[in-house]
This record gives C-alpha cells, sequence and structure tokens, in this order.
C-alpha cells in the first residue's frame, strides 16, 4: 500500500506565492523523502529528512515531519513558473520498497 | 555525468505486438526499479531487480516481464501489449535496497502508446 498521501491534490497560485502541501503517512518510517515530476519526465529527488530532524532546508525548500501525527509539510517560498510540477512524499514501507501517493499538482502562474 | 537513460523516449506498438523498453545507468546502483505511471496517477512499482535477483510485485501481471543482463542494463518486456498497458513506464536505480537514506534517481521515461 502506498505510504504517502499528499494534500492538496491541486494548488494553483501566484508567482512569488508561498505553496504549502502536506504529506501523511502510515507507518513509522526512519526517513521521509519529496520528488518532483515535472510534466512528461521522470521524478526528482528534492529532499530528505530524517526521522530524529523536524525541520529541514534546501534552498527555497522547507520541510517539516511531525512523527508524533505521521505527517510533513512541504514549503516551496517565493514560488516561479518553473516550480510547476507534480510533487510527491514517500518513505520506504516495511517491504523496503518506495510506494508513491498520487501527488500534489503544483501549478504556479506568472 | 551519472544517470539514469531511458529509450525510446516514444514507443507505438499495437495491440498484442511485444515490445521492449530499455534503461540504462552510469551510476553503478546495484538496484534497479520498473515503475508504471498512468494519466495524473502514482507511479506504480512494477518489479525490481537487486543486482541479479528479481523481484516481482504481487499485482504485477505476467504478461510484464524484465531482464538484467548486467549492472548497466534493464529492460522491461511487454509480450502481448494491451490498451491498458499505455502509459509512461519509468526506470530507476537507488544505490541499495531498503537503504534509509537512500534516494531514488529516476530515468525520464518511455511513453508507450498501444494502438
Amino acid at each position: 500500500s502506498q505510504q504517502g498521501e499528499e494534500d492538496p491534490q491541486a494548488l494553483s497560485i501566484q508567482e512569488g506565492e508561498n505553496a504549502t502541501m502536506n504529506c501523511s503517512y502510515k507507518t513509522s518510517i526512519n526517513n521521509l523523502q519529496w520528488y518532483r515530476q515535472n510534466s512528461g519526465r521522470g521524478l526528482v529527488h528534492l529532499i530528505l529528512i530524517r526521522s530524529n530532524e523536524r525541520e529541514k532546508h534546501s534552498g527555497r525548500l522547507r520541510v517539516t515531519l511531525d512523527t508524533s501525527k505521521k505527517s510533513s509539510s512541504l514549503l516551496i517560498t517565493a514560488s516561479r513558473a518553473a516550480d510547476t510540477a507534480s510533487y510527491f512524499c514517500t518513505s520506504y514501507n516495511q517491504g523496503g520498497k518506495l510506494i508513491f501517493g498520487q501527488g500534489t499538482e503544483l501549478s504556479v502562474k506568472p | 555525468d551519472a544517470m539514469v537513460i531511458q529509450n525510446p523516449r516514444y514507443q507505438v506498438t499495437q495491440f498484442g505486438k511485444p515490445v521492449t523498453l530499455s534503461c540504462s545507468q552510469t551510476l553503478n546502483h546495484n538496484v534497479m526499479y520498473w515503475y508504471q505511471q498512468k494519466s495524473s496517477q502514482a507511479p506504480k512499482l512494477l518489479f525490481h531487480y537487486y543486482d541479479k535477483d528479481f523481484n516481482n510485485e504481487a499485482d504485477t501481471p505476467d504478461n510484464f516481464q524484465s531482464r538484467r543482463p548486467n549492472t548497466s542494463f534493464c529492460f522491461l518486456d511487454i509480450r502481448s501489449p494491451g490498451l491498458g498497458d499505455a502509459a509512461m513506464y519509468l526506470c530507476a536505480t537507488s544505490r541499495d535496497f531498503g537503504v534509509r537514506n537512500s534516494p531514488l534517481h529516476f530515468g525520464n521515461g518511455t511513453r508507450l502508446t498501444v494502438t
């Protein structure tokens, strides 16, 4: 079964605004990963946060992790049209596999 | 640059005509995966190889087979494609399997059309 479920399913914002996507997961994890997929392309690994971390930054990305609520959020600050993509969270399930949810489709309008 | 390369980017095949998709990697990773992704859906894991050990997902149809002749190459064979097999097929690699800090590296996919 999928390990990450993203919310909202679709998000439309204006360039320069911040975009926040949420993720819930089911089982205990050692880390959680976020990926981006541009239309018609493969997935690209964005950031990994370990279970003993609460927040992590990478450029305009900020990821938080709340293991008590089994949830994570991805914040993209000062969004750009090039950030338009689908975003997935995932973690290794008990079988050692990365199973993806349906993702959040982000549209950033110029 | 080390990468995962999928060929071709677009493949058209006829209903029932066998087709093979290929994937190569220069990362020297032990694990290679095949995912199927239909429009606006999550990538669905079909199977993976850990080195030469093949691991099939329980719900992967028998119509889908895979070969990994060496570390660098992995192939996806669809023996008798149906219209429902039209999708994007994504190949991915990871340094190791289930290693907690090991991200996946994806190719750009092959979009398969079945006519």
